[in-house]
């Protein structure tokens, strides 16, 4: 079975705060996805990797940076967290070359920014 | 505009009913469409996948895809309590970027 596992299910940070969530896969996929989701938007992306220290913006990149320096391990920051960052983040990976770009997401972390 | 639209609902029905779930979108560069299912507290899960117009049956479950509408629907027959949860119509061309709809909350009353 495909384990996709975030380091928090639940976090609340102070306005200015640094702030790390992990992601780790365990099934050697390529992609790896940050997503955020908030009632009535849906899922929007935030950051894809699709390789080692490859990265690249999704839809809403503003606010936040990723790092990926292993395959298995993609990492969302928020450099100074604000109280519009307060959301359910996903983490997701697929395959790089997956005909059914299925992707495998973790249970989400709720951050609240106070 | 929104690429992929999805009425959230909610959506109450009687257990045993047929949940009739449907986006519509806007890029015609779209080929592979999927739902996921979300229930609460969880991440999404794979639910259904095509890559063609017309239906595909697993189960209770049948996807519908119609390219030449824009529009897709997901069919839950003889719905049960379990069905209870949200449900995401997500697409892509063909990169592996998914688009996805806002989700629409299902309820079953038992």
């Amino acid at each position: 079975d495909v384990k996709v596992t975030q380091s928090s299910r639940y976090l609340v940070k102070r306005t200015g705060e640094k702030v790390f969530l992990e992601c780790v896969q365990d099934m050697d996929h390529e992609n790896m996805f940050w997503y955020r989701q908030d009632p009535g938007l849906g899922l929007r992306l935030i950051y894809f990797s699709y390789d080692v220290k490859m990265k690249e913006k999704g839809d809403i990149p503003e606010g936040y940076s990723v790092s990926r320096e292993k395959k298995e391990r993609f990492s969302l920051i928020l450099e100074s967290a604000s109280t519009n960052q307060t959301s359910m983040y996903l983490c997701a990976s697929s395959f790089g070359a997956s005909r059914h770009n299925e992707q495998f997401f973790g249970p989400g972390t709720r951050l609240t920014v106070l | 505009q929104k690429e992929v639209e999805q009425d959230p609902g909610p959506l109450s029905v009687p257990e045993g009913a047929i949940v009739s779930l449907n986006c519509t979108y806007s890029n015609s560069a779209f080929q592979y469409f999927m739902w996921y299912r979300q229930y609460s507290r969880k991440g999404p899960e794979l639910l259904m996948y095509t890559y063609s117009s017309g239906n595909k049956e697993d189960g209770r479950f049948t996807a519908q895809v119609d390219k030449s509408s824009k529009y897709i629907s997901l069919f839950i027959r003889d719905s049960q309590p379990s069905d209870s949860a949200t449900y995401l119509c997500a697409m892509c061309s063909n990169d592996y970027k998914l688009s996805f709809g806002a989700g629409t909350t299902v309820t079953v009353r038992a």
